[in-house]
């Protein structure tokens, strides 16, 4: 079955870098794309970034363009957020979610969700 | 700045029927937006309920519905029961790789 696991959440002080990982197994990794989403304490979810299957397209929110960078390696099965200029309203659990999408490809009229969630990885920026 | 909206708490009696939306700030919610719905209790991930704006996902029971109400898109739960208590997210795919979160509604059943 589907598994997502996320790891290499923690404490970061404001303007310091995280990197954070998600495994994937139980389907074609190379196949799909992937996304992180984040939720701050208390708050709702926020979709924060998303990348081809192929890795040759990245989309970030606002809230996040040119401090965050997405990536992935096909052959690890694995899945990364590089976080840099980290702030206090970076803390949330970051997870990481399948999109449902063969090769980008829509089919029978299902598109842009996300089938498959992590269970998440904390993220806390303090001093 | 497009925000997504959705009612901030809803209170269900057991056995009742409730219907959750999810609106726009500025414009309407069409099947265009492909609008997905997610389930969560506290301290969990989220589970996928309905996606492209009326297909259940595999398991979820035929007690949760989506449609396009009007200008919104809405999540019906039919004969709401005690672990139907959650928080509910619409997302709604904006286009060119974009997706936006709903604040969530969070579904009291007592």
């Amino acid at each position: 079955q589907v598994q997502l696991v996320e790891s290499g959440g923690g404490v970061v002080q404001p303007g310091g870098s995280l990197r954070l990982s998600c495994a994937a197994s139980g389907f074609t990794f190379s196949s799909y794309g992937m996304h992180w989403v984040r939720q701050a304490p208390g708050k709702g979810l926020e979709w924060v970034a998303f990348i081809r299957y192929d890795g040759s397209n990245k989309y970030y929110a606002d809230s996040v363009k040119g401090r965050f960078t997405i990536s992935r390696d096909n052959s690890k099965n694995t899945l990364y957020l590089q976080m840099n200029s980290l702030r206090a309203e970076d803390t949330a659990v970051y997870y990481c979610a399948k999109d449902q999408r063969v090769w980008g490809y829509c089919s029978g009229g299902s598109c842009y969700y996300f089938d498959y969630w992590g269970q998440g990885t904390l993220v806390t920026v303090s001093s | 700045q497009t925000v997504v909206t959705q009612e901030p708490s809803f209170s269900v009696s057991p056995g009742g029927t409730v219907t959750l939306t999810c609106g726009l700030s500025s414009g309407s919610v069409s099947t265009s937006y492909y609008p997905s719905w997610y389930q969560q209790t506290p301290g969990q991930a989220p589970r996928t309920l309905i996606y492209s704006t009326n297909t259940r996902s595999s398991g979820v029971p035929d007690r949760f519905s989506g449609s396009i109400l009007g200008n919104k898109a809405a999540l019906t739960i039919t004969g709401a029961q005690a672990d139907d208590e959650s928080d509910y997210y619409c997302v709604l795919y904006m286009g060119s790789g974009s997706w936006v979160f709903g604040g969530g509604t969070k579904l009291t059943v007592l």
